[in-house]
């Protein structure tokens, strides 16, 4: 089974803090992806790799960066967390184009 | 640029109950089409996926999928609830000439005992 794990359940961070989440995937995919879930709102697309050190921008990608140095990783930094980024985040990853995501568990982020 | 719609934020069905939930899409082209799960807590699981062929899709436990070109839906079903399902679920399309997944905004599904 594919399996894609995200390093921590839950966080709580303050205010300006730089802020790391990051992802692991076993299967070799090459695309990983970072997706923002709020209520009402579904899940939004915030960057996503294609390759290690290939990146590109989702729908929201304003406040977040990501790193991508080897195929099975892939972090999503927040360089100075705000309020405004608590949220559950989700990181997904994939073979080609038209296959299924296979989705990590999800960190829940609280930002004080 | 694709996108799906979910119409339905909230839906309350009984233990035991049939179930349909809706799912619309625009796309240029034939699309592939997913429904994916989540518990509470925790992250998505596929339900069910179409590529192409029979637009009768079943899926994992117990859920089915029907794909309508002409009405731009995939809506899911179950005929028979049960308290277990109570969860998010979401639809998504696959996008053209890419690898990124849209999804809708989800429906919350309850159910009563």
């Amino acid at each position: 089974d594919v399996k894609v794990t995200q390093s921590s359940r839950y966080l709580v961070k303050r205010t300006g803090e730089k802020v790391f989440l990051e992802c692991v995937q076993d299967m070799d995919h090459e695309n990983m992806f970072w997706y923002r879930q709020d209520p009402g709102l579904g899940l939004r697309l915030i960057y996503f790799s294609y390759d290690v050190k290939m990146k590109e921008k989702g729908d929201i990608p304003e406040g977040y960066s990501v790193s991508r140095e080897k195929k099975e990783r892939f972090s999503l930094i927040l360089e100075s967390a705000s309020t405004n980024q608590t949220s559950m985040y989700l990181c997904a990853s994939k073979t080609g184009a038209n296959t299924e995501a296979f989705f990590g568990q999800g960190t829940r982020l609280t930002v004080v | 640029a694709q996108s799906v719609t979910q119409p339905d934020i909230h839906i309350t069905v009984s233990e035991g109950a049939s179930l349909e939930l809706r799912c619309n899409y625009s796309y240029g082209a034939t699309p592939y089409l997913f429904w994916y799960v989540q518990s509470p807590g925790q992250g998505l699981q596929l339900l069910l996926k179409y590529f192409s062929g029979d637009t009768l899709v079943q899926g994992i436990k117990g859920f089915e999928a029907e794909f309508k070109r002409s009405q731009s839906s995939f809506n899911l079903r179950k005929p028979s609830v049960h308290w277990s399902d109570a969860a998010e679920y979401f639809c998504a399309v696959g996008e053209l000439y890419g690898n990124k997944l849209v999804f809708g905004a989800g429906t919350i599904l309850r159910v009563k005992s």
